[in-house]
């Protein structure tokens, strides 16, 4: 099992470009997540999914859209990026429980995003 | 917000057991707390959880107060490998993992 894979590992970009974040899982978990890490700060929650074909925003979505493509991918796309986008990006997946309570959250590598 | 408080730092003599406490004064009866830890900028990576009872496993154990209010994760055997920023997580209401600044452990020779 590779877990939880990230695309790119690093990418820089202009302001105003845009770009597809990939991340996928071979653990067939239902829920997946992207969280973005700024310097010094802690993860925070920008877009999760559920399930498959459902997605819903977290705590700071501004400037992000994503799609579950199926079971196994999660997207996160800049259709537009700024210098505030700066950060590290990482994907994780988790299974929830028949008891309705949760297992471990997997997470990717990360990619390290530069927005100049 | 996070739910939880930790010390911003700590340093641990290598092979001493390091205490990592943490604050969760509001959780609620049926939330678990979860410990995480992130090596240099990697992933997050699992450590252990527990809702009301001490948990061990093969990498720490977990201590929770009887009022539930607070917890402390011990690593019994500190290794240069354990130096990590360690996060004390309540879990969100849609599964996500509500980071906080966590403790910056040091393991020292």
């Amino acid at each position: 099992n590779a877990g939880v894979t990230q695309t790119p590992k690093f990418q820089v970009l202009k302001t105003g470009q845009s770009m597809t974040l990939q991340c996928a899982q071979d653990m067939n978990h239902n829920s997946m997540y992207w969280y973005r890490q700024d310097p010094g700060m802690g993860l925070r929650l920008i877009y999760y999914s559920a399930s498959e074909g459902t997605t819903d925003k977290g705590e700071v979505p501004n400037g992000y859209n994503v799609s579950r493509l199926n079971k196994r991918e999660f997207s996160l796309r800049l259709e537009s990026a700024a210098p505030s986008q700066t950060s590290v990006y990482f994907c994780a997946s988790i299974t929830i429980l028949t008891s309705g309570s949760y297992n471990e959250q997997f997470f990717g590598p990360g990619t390290r995003l530069t927005v100049l | 917000d996070a739910k939880t408080t930790q010390p911003p730092s700590m340093d641990c003599a290598e092979g001493r057991a390091a205490n990592l406490p943490c604050n969760h004064s509001t959780i609620s009866g049926n939330e678990y707390v979860y410990w995480y830890r992130q090596i240099h900028s990697q992933g997050p990576q699992y450590i252990i959880h527990g809702l009301k009872n001490n948990e061990t496993n093969e990498m720490a154990s977990l201590i929770i107060t009887e009022d539930r209010k607070s917890s402390t994760l011990i690593l019994p055997h500190a290794t240069l490998r354990d130096t990590a920023v360690y996060y004390c997580i309540v879990r969100g209401s849609q599964g996500n993992l509500i980071f906080g600044k966590g403790t910056k452990l040091s393991v020292k020779p």
